[in-house]
């Protein structure tokens, strides 16, 4: 099992630009969600999914968007980048089925907007 | 919405000393506490959730309802334990974890 696989690993943006964020599960995950990780500010929910077809908005969604037209996947979209936008993204998932799990994350993927 | 404290950002303490990682919560819905850690260069992973009651790699958590806390402790921390730990108590829907915003430990020899 490869668990939770994301890419890229590293991106560089100029400001403006668009791009996304790829997050796939093999675990059969009904639960997906992905993460901010920014100094002093810890782990902040950006989207989060609990099936395919469902999903709903997390702490930080502004300038993000999200599908989930599988239960595999789960893409990232950054619509048009800004530099507040540079973090290190996690994606994670978790078995779900209407109670909060053990989540398993994904190994980051470091974004720099310039 | 949930609110997790992690008062320390940053913890040193000597090899075989004790160690206690503060976390305090403002909703105490759910019996599900978890704590994650993230050692250098490796993906976060769960380290010990409160509804097991486990004790994983010599730590423990325990669950203050009334000062609403869950920290976490090991009597004698190695140098292995240096790394980053969230504490992480679900939010009211339960389907959205809320994390602290860390505390970087690292263990001197």
């Amino acid at each position: 099992n490869a668990g939770v696989t994301q890419t890229p690993k590293f991106q560089v943006l100029k400001t403006g630009q668009s791009m996304t964020l790829q997050c796939a599960q093999d675990m059969n995950h009904e639960y997906m969600s992905w993460y901010r990780q920014d100094p002093g500010m810890g782990l902040r929910l950006i989207h989060y999914s609990v099936g395919a077809g469902i999903t709903d908005q997390g702490e930080v969604p502004n300038g993000y968007n999200v599908s989930r037209s599988t239960t595999e996947d789960f893409p990232l979209r950054l619509l048009s980048a800004a530099p507040s936008q540079t973090s290190v993204y996690f994606c994670a998932s978790s078995l779900g089925r209407g109670r909060t799990g053990e989540l398993f994350f994904g190994e980051g993927s470091r974004l720099t907007v310039l | 919405a949930q609110r997790v404290t992690q008062p320390e950002k940053l913890l040193s303490v000597f090899k075989g000393a004790p160690v206690e990682l503060k976390c305090n919560y403002s909703y105490s819905g759910s019996p599900e506490l978890f704590w994650y850690v993230q050692y250098s260069r490796q993906r976060l992973q769960l380290l010990l959730r409160h509804i097991s009651r486990e004790s994983i790699k010599g730590f423990t958590a325990d669950l203050n309802k009334g000062e609403t806390s869950f920290h976490l402790k090991k009597p004698f921390a190695q140098e292995e334990d240096s790394a980053m730990y969230y504490c992480a108590p679900p939010s009211g829907s339960a389907r959205q974890l809320t994390f602290g915003s860390g505390t970087q430990l690292t263990v001197l020899p």
